[in-house]
């Protein structure tokens, strides 16, 4: 039971070049979420998907874009980076449950964009 | 819009000591609480939830909700320095039912032998 994984764990990219996150989990949850993270902002909301079939935006969504490929996998793609988008991006998941509604954390991806 | 706040911090106890960590919401509607620890360089692991007006124990750790108030508040008991780490306050259930967390942007806690 490994949890919520994400691949890569580093990443450097230039100004423009593409990439995606890859997130999975095992804990049968319906709900996943992506997260990014700098220095005195605190966890901001890149996107989320409420059950399999479904994704929405969160709080900082512009630049990104969001594929629930099945219950398992959510991914997150950057079109076209930017210095701005250098953060430290988490992958969570959860039961979806109303009041119950505990994340899980992934360990992250650092990316560094030139 | 729906706020948490904490104190940034740093907070810091000697080792032994009891370290009390505050967070406060704006949503009074709010349903559900969590506290997460996340050390420097590591995601955020849940480390306690509470849903009802009063004290929850786990061990060292109890979790402390005020509904009335609109606080939640963690004590670490016995603090140790394996214990220093940044602690986020994580709050959902508010108006329009959404189960969708706020974060808080979390305090540091410094324990020092």
């Amino acid at each position: 039971n490994a949890g919520v994984t994400q691949t890569p764990k580093f990443q450097v990219l230039k100004t423009g070049q593409s990439m995606t996150l890859q997130c999975a989990q095992d804990m049968n949850h319906n709900s996943m979420y992506w997260y990014r993270q700098d220095p005195g902002m605190g966890l901001r909301l890149i996107y989320y998907s409420a059950s399999e079939g479904t994704t929405d935006k969160g709080e900082v969504p512009n630049g990104y874009n969001v594929s629930r490929l099945n219950k398992r996998e959510f991914s997150l793609r950057l079109e076209s980076a930017a210095p701005s988008q250098t953060s430290v991006y988490f992958c969570a998941s959860s039961a979806g449950r109303f009041n119950y509604n505990e994340q899980f954390f992934g360990p992250g991806t650092r990316l560094t964009v030139l | 819009q729906k706020e948490v706040e904490q104190n940034s911090g740093p907070l810091s106890v000697p080792e032994g000591a009891i370290a009390s960590l505050n967070c406060t919401y704006s949503d009074r509607v709010s349903q559900s609480f969590f506290w997460y620890r996340q050390y420097s360089g590591k995601s955020p692991e849940l480390i306690m939830s509470i849903y009802s007006n009063g004290d929850k124990e786990d061990g060292r750790f109890t979790a402390q909700l005020n509904k009335a108030s609109q606080y939640v508040s963690l004590l670490i008991r016995d603090s140790q320095p394996s214990d220093s780490a940044t602690y986020l306050c994580a709050v959902n259930g508010g108006a329009g039912g959404s189960y969708i967390p706020t974060f808080g942007r979390g305090t540091s806690l410094i324990v020092h032998p």
